[in-house]
């Protein structure tokens, strides 16, 4: 089955720790993308990659950072650095080639810093 | 600055009653329009979308959506809801810079409830 798979489904940190959610995909997109949600604000961008090896920031970057050093694989970790982290954590990714280019959606990650 | 506003966050409606869930975005730049599906504790699912051609687009579960550019619109409709369309739904825009960028703009999402 093609698709992207988030792992794990849910995640439970002590705050002062930093914690890696995983997102994969074996649609052959090249660009991934991943979004925060919270009630009522709907989604934010974090982080986006275009290809291997590049990564841009999004609207709420800070205290999170990222890596793509295979296609198929776009891990975020949340730092310390995060001062509100319980949240909804959304991989996506596309073809990102054209006017036609759609994002598709994992099943997401909620996070809870106790 | 681009934005996308659902001005409804919850909307109650009967089982096999109609149903529209509005859209508005703001934006200098032409756009593509999504709708996407969220059932509780789940990811997004890609419902329809608009990105040229016939303003009217439809989804194969009864749901559609028309493009209406002079009041910068994508309105979500179903002409008779199921309890099994009880869910959230966001709006989002693609702007059209013409280059690579691929970023979506969400909307915060309308609470479709449907009662028996």
């Amino acid at each position: 089955d093609g698709g992207i798979t988030q792992s794990p489904k849910y995640l439970f940190r002590k705050e002062g720790q930093n914690v890696t959610l995983s997102c994969e995909q074996n649609l052959n997109h090249d660009a991934m993308y991943w979004y925060r949600q919270d009630p009522g604000q709907g989604l934010r961008l974090i982080y986006y990659s275009q290809i291997v090896n590049d990564f841009q920031k999004g609207d709420i970057a800070e205290g999170y950072s990222v890596s793509r050093e295979k296609k198929e694989s776009f891990p975020l970790t949340v730092t310390s650095a995060q001062k509100n982290p319980t949240a909804f954590y959304l991989c996506a990714s596309s073809m990102a080639r054209g006017v036609t280019d759609t994002q598709y959606f994992g099943p997401g990650t909620r996070l809870t810093v106790l | 600055a681009q934005s996308v506003t659902q001005l409804d966050s919850q909307v109650p409606v009967f089982e096999e009653a109609p149903v529209e869930l509005r859209c508005n975005y703001s934006s200098s730049v032409s756009v593509y329009l999504f709708w996407y599906v969220q059932y509780p504790n789940q990811g997004l699912q890609l419902l329809l979308k608009y990105l040229s051609g016939s303003t009217l687009v439809e989804s194969i579960n009864g749901f559609e959506a028309e493009f209406n550019k002079s009041q910068t619109s994508f309105h979500l409709r179903k002409p008779s809801v199921h309890i099994s369309d009880t869910a959230e739904y966001f709006c989002a825009v693609r702007l059209n810079y013409g280059g690579a960028t691929n970023k979506l703009i969400f909307g915060t999402g309308t609470l479709l409830a449907v009662q028996p």
